[in-house]
């Protein structure tokens, strides 16, 4: 079975960083594209980043390019996300997603359930 | 960036009718365009993908179609554990996503 579990959320103050981690199980992690998507409180979703199954192709949200950097350790079976410059509008359920094949397609086959990360002071 | 635009905003339909969902993309997405449903308090689960293609273990009952900027998702006969959120998605560049059709009782 597929598992995804998100850590690392929390509330933190403006301008600050935080960096989120995703434990994946249940499948040969370095076959898959990753990603992260984000949900803000009663709000739609918004795709922040993907990157590859080797980490040789990555894409950002405008939002975030420049702040976030994704990465992965596929020896760890690990995905990661590290915000920095935090604003208000980061404030959101963070998921953890796997993509349909290797590379960066976007087309989300599983999910975890999310950590939530508060902006606020 | 590509916007997506979903309509309507709310759809209310009884069970057993049929929903039809619209979404429009700002510029051609050939047909890389998934849908997801979302449930209150759930992630969201793949229904659609390549415009008309179901995920695994996807009803019959759900329908993809369109290419190029118009798709649409049709439900043919609503069952109860069908009213939820459904987004629309295009990957034919970096992702982006509709704002998502609230499909509830009427």
């Amino acid at each position: 079975e597929v598992q995804l579990v998100e850590s690392g959320g929390g509330l933190v103050q403006p301008g600050r960083s935080l960096r989120l981690s995703c434990a994946a199980s249940g499948f040969t992690f370095d076959d898959y594209a990753m990603h992260w998507v984000r949900q803000a409180p009663g709000k739609g979703l918004e795709w922040v980043s993907g990157i590859s199954w080797n980490s040789g192709s990555i894409g950002y949200a405008d939002s975030v390019k420049g702040r976030f950097t994704i990465s992965r350790d596929n020896a760890k079976n690990s995905l990661y996300l590290q915000m920095n410059s935090l604003r208000a509008e980061d404030t959101a359920l963070y998921y953890c997603a796997k993509d349909m094949g290797l590379a960066v397609r976007g087309v989300i086959i599983h999910w975890g359930q999310g950590t939530l990360v508060t902006v606020s002071s | 960036e590509i916007v997506m635009t979903q309509s309507p905003a709310t759809l209310s339909v009884s069970p057993g009718e049929r929903a039809t969902l619209s979404c429009r993309a700002s510029q051609s997405v050939s047909s890389n365009l998934a849908w997801y449903q979302q449930k209150p308090g759930q992630a969201p689960r793949l229904l659609i993908y390549g415009a008309s293609t179901r995920a695994t273990g996807i009803p019959a009952r759900f329908s993809g179609s369109g290419s190029g900027t118009e798709f649409t998702l049709t439900i043919s006969s609503l069952q109860s554990e069908d009213f939820a959120v459904y987004y629309c998605q295009q990957y034919n560049n970096w992702p982006t996503f509709g704002q998502g059709t609230k499909v509830e009782i009427k």
